[in-house]
């Protein structure tokens, strides 16, 4: 069985351009969600996709966008990156579409840079 | 608008004594309590959870207390580990919000050999 994994692990951006960030789901997991984690901070709720279905939304700019793939594989874009983007996104797979405790596993984040 | 904070960012304590990390939440509506546990250059690993309606679980060497009247939960980890040594987030869910997890602000756990 294989873990969640993300790529890059690093990427440095400037100011105004866009950025693709992609998760690979464990398997057999058909959810994913994404979490911002800023310097020092927890990680923030961005949003989840369920079966390629966007599944909630925490308190984040429509600049930030989803995608979840028939292989239930995930992308985070961002337009119009900001300095304050900068942080580590970490990808997190589930079983289940809903609550219940069920655990989520996280890959290892990409870390992103905004100069 | 905080709902889950960890007000110690540090802790240290010497192997084979007792960690207890704390966790409060202003939520009344959250359903489930978990921890994780974050290496460097890793992404938070699930070490234990609680549900609303317990007050206690046990897992090894890991046990978590919720006090829902307090609005408090806590870790405790005996005997800790040099391996034990790592960031430990603590998390909430709400089930109406699907498996959105809300967590705090993480403390530092040093334990010394």
């Amino acid at each position: 069985e294989t873990g969640v994994t993300q790529s890059p692990t690093h990427l440095i951006k400037t100011r105004g351009q866009q950025v693709t960030l992609r998760c690979s789901s464990q398997s057999g997991h058909n959810t994913v969600s994404w979490y911002q984690q800023a310097l020092g901070q927890g990680p923030q709720f961005i949003f989840q996709y369920y079966r390629e279905e966007e599944n909630g939304r925490g308190n984040f700019p429509p600049r930030f966008s989803g995608l979840q793939f028939p292989n239930y594989s995930s992308e985070l874009n961002v337009n119009a990156l900001e300095l304050d983007d900068s942080a580590l996104y970490l990808c997190a797979s589930s079983s289940k579409g809903f609550g219940r405790g069920e655990t989520q596993y996280f890959g290892p984040g990409t870390r992103l840079l905004v100069l | 608008d905080q709902q889950v904070k960890q007000n110690s960012p540090s802790l240290s304590v010497q192997e084979g004594r007792i960690s207890i990390l704390n966790c409060d939440y202003t939520n009344s509506m959250f359903d489930y309590f978990l921890w994780y546990k974050k290496y460097p250059a890793e992404g938070p690993t699930f070490l234990i959870s609680i549900s609303s309606i317990k007050d206690k679980n046990e897992d090894g060497r890991f046990t978590v207390f919720l006090n829902k009247s307090a609005k408090h939960l806590s870790l405790h980890i005996v005997p800790s580990q040099p391996g034990d040594s790592a960031v430990y987030f603590c998390a909430a869910l709400q089930e109406t919000s699907g498996s959105r997890l809300t967590f705090g602000e993480g403390t530092q756990l040093t334990v010394n050999p």
